[in-house]
């Protein structure tokens, strides 16, 4: 399986400023994915990015709070925007196992605490 | 709207017991049913399947997958305490993965 990191580990921001997470993934793929975990909840997609194209936001999630950017095959950031303490969570990239595979494996995860 | 749901919520059982998970889900274009164990931050993937009455087994844990009646069970045996964490329950449809609420379990020695 890919080895997956994200930098930082856990951050706490002050309300209104915003945060980028970066995500490396140790081979190429197609497609990742950020997720996120609020308190208490389970995971919920904010957005798959594909290199080369704008990411696919879903419903509930715009551009404009969570930009994301996908350079290459190996790098994805996500950037969390005029951030709230209601954005206090765990936010997760995720890569499928390889082509056509179903399976994800996800990064270590960023704990984002908003005050 | 694809939903899963994940019963019960929450379990606290002795170690040594054995224990069943239960996932439900209502997803169009159904590609996947994913299990995975989430202890601190990152869920670690335990299996996927794909294909109905198949029972795939990692050690102590096992799961099946029912496509008829769109559910299927994890099982773990003679738990442990290192079992305790929230267990995810995760259809794939159409290009993503749609999470249930997750089972916490609680292994107590």
């Amino acid at each position: 399986s890919a080895v997956i990191s994200q930098k930082p580990s856990r951050d706490i921001c002050q309300r209104g400023t915003s945060l980028t997470i970066q995500c490396q993934v140790d081979s190429q793929v197609t497609m990742m994915f950020w997720y996120r975990q609020q308190p208490g909840q389970s995971l919920t997609l904010i957005a798959t990015a594909n290199q080369g194209s704008e990411a696919t936001y879903e419903s509930g999630f715009v551009i404009d709070k969570f930009p994301i950017s996908r350079p290459n095959l190996t790098f994805s950031t996500l950037t969390v925007s005029n951030m709230s303490p209601e954005d206090s969570s765990i936010y997760l990239c995720s890569v499928e196992a390889g082509a056509n595979s179903y399976e994800q494996y996800f990064g270590p995860g960023t704990r984002l605490t908003v005050t | 709207e694809d939903k899963v749901v994940q019963s019960p919520l929450s379990l606290v059982v002795h170690e040594g017991d054995t224990v069943t998970l239960n996932c439900s889900y209502e997803v169009t274009n159904f590609r996947s049913l994913l299990w995975y164990k989430q202890e601190k931050k990152a869920p670690t993937f335990l299996f996927m399947l794909t294909s109905s009455g198949i029972e795939k087994k990692s050690g102590r844990l096992s799961s099946i997958l029912d496509k008829k009646e769109l559910f299927s069970i994890l099982n773990i045996t003679a738990t442990q305490t290192g079992d305790s964490a929230v267990y995810l329950c995760a259809v794939g449809g159409a290009q993503k993965l749609v999470f249930g609420q997750g089972t916490r379990l609680t292994i107590n020695p």
